[in-house]
């Protein structure tokens, strides 16, 4: 199957400071990403839908300016914590569609942050 | 909306045990269900999948059939093993919402050998 992968898989930074993830489709041009919060034995919970060069769409909840996402590309969206917070500590996790027919969406691994 | 139901966890099943997880779901128009795995300190990864009423998804010995009347698409295997100890997620995509997901809260399954 396709792969995405995320980097970091890890970081941990001071309050206050900012985070960029990464998320890229290794071997398929990815149309739209997903971008999902997961907190401690709980489900994954939809942030935003991002689609190559246009803004992405944000769940009602989620503030757009704190969770600044790009999709300059095909195969790359990012996710940037703006000002992080201990409360903003959960694993992130991406997915990404192709575009085709099979509507399948691949998912990475995760990025654990971790903000103290 | 749509809403994704799951039995709460965890599951503590020993080796070689039958294993059932139940999902029900409710959904505006006609849905597509998943099962999604996801292994300790990896993403998600898709089990098996059904798009339309009596299709049976399978794949490394799980199985579930898309029943429409009761609304359900429990997740079964006949023989856990230790390496099946992991989150399994229930999920459904109506075509009214794009390709968007959407996720019951999770059923954590530990098995023992």
């Amino acid at each position: 199957g396709a792969v995405v992968s995320q980097h970091p898989s890890w970081v941990i930074c001071k309050s206050g400071t900012s985070v960029k993830i990464e998320c890229r489709s290794l071997d398929f041009q990815a149309t739209t990403m997903f971008w999902y919060r997961q907190f401690p034995k709980q489900s994954l919970m939809l942030m935003a839908t991002s689609n190559e060069g246009s803004k992405a769409t944000y769940e009602q909840g989620v503030e757009k300016d704190k969770f600044l996402i790009n999709h300059a590309s095909l195969t790359l969206s990012t996710l940037t914590v703006t000002s992080a917070h201990p409360e903003d500590s959960s694993f992130y996790i991406c997915s990404a569609h192709s575009g085709t027919s099979s509507h399948e969406q691949f998912f990475g691994p995760g990025t654990r942050l971790t903000v103290l | 909306g749509n809403s994704v139901t799951q039995m709460e966890g965890p599951v503590t099943l020993s080796e070689e045990a039958f294993l059932t997880i139940n999902c029900t779901y409710t959904a505006t128009g006609y849905p597509s269900l998943f099962w999604y795995v996801q292994y300790p300190g990896e993403g998600l990864q898709l089990l098996l999948k059904a798009t339309k009423a009596d299709d049976k998804g399978s794949n490394k010995g799980f199985e579930a059939t898309y029943r429409k009347e009761t609304t359900s698409f429990h997740l079964e295997k006949g023989s856990v093993q230790v390496s099946d100890s992991a989150v399994y997620f229930c999920a459904l995509r109506t075509g009214n919402a794009g390709n968007m997901l959407t996720f019951g809260g999770g059923t954590r399954l530990m098995v023992k050998p």
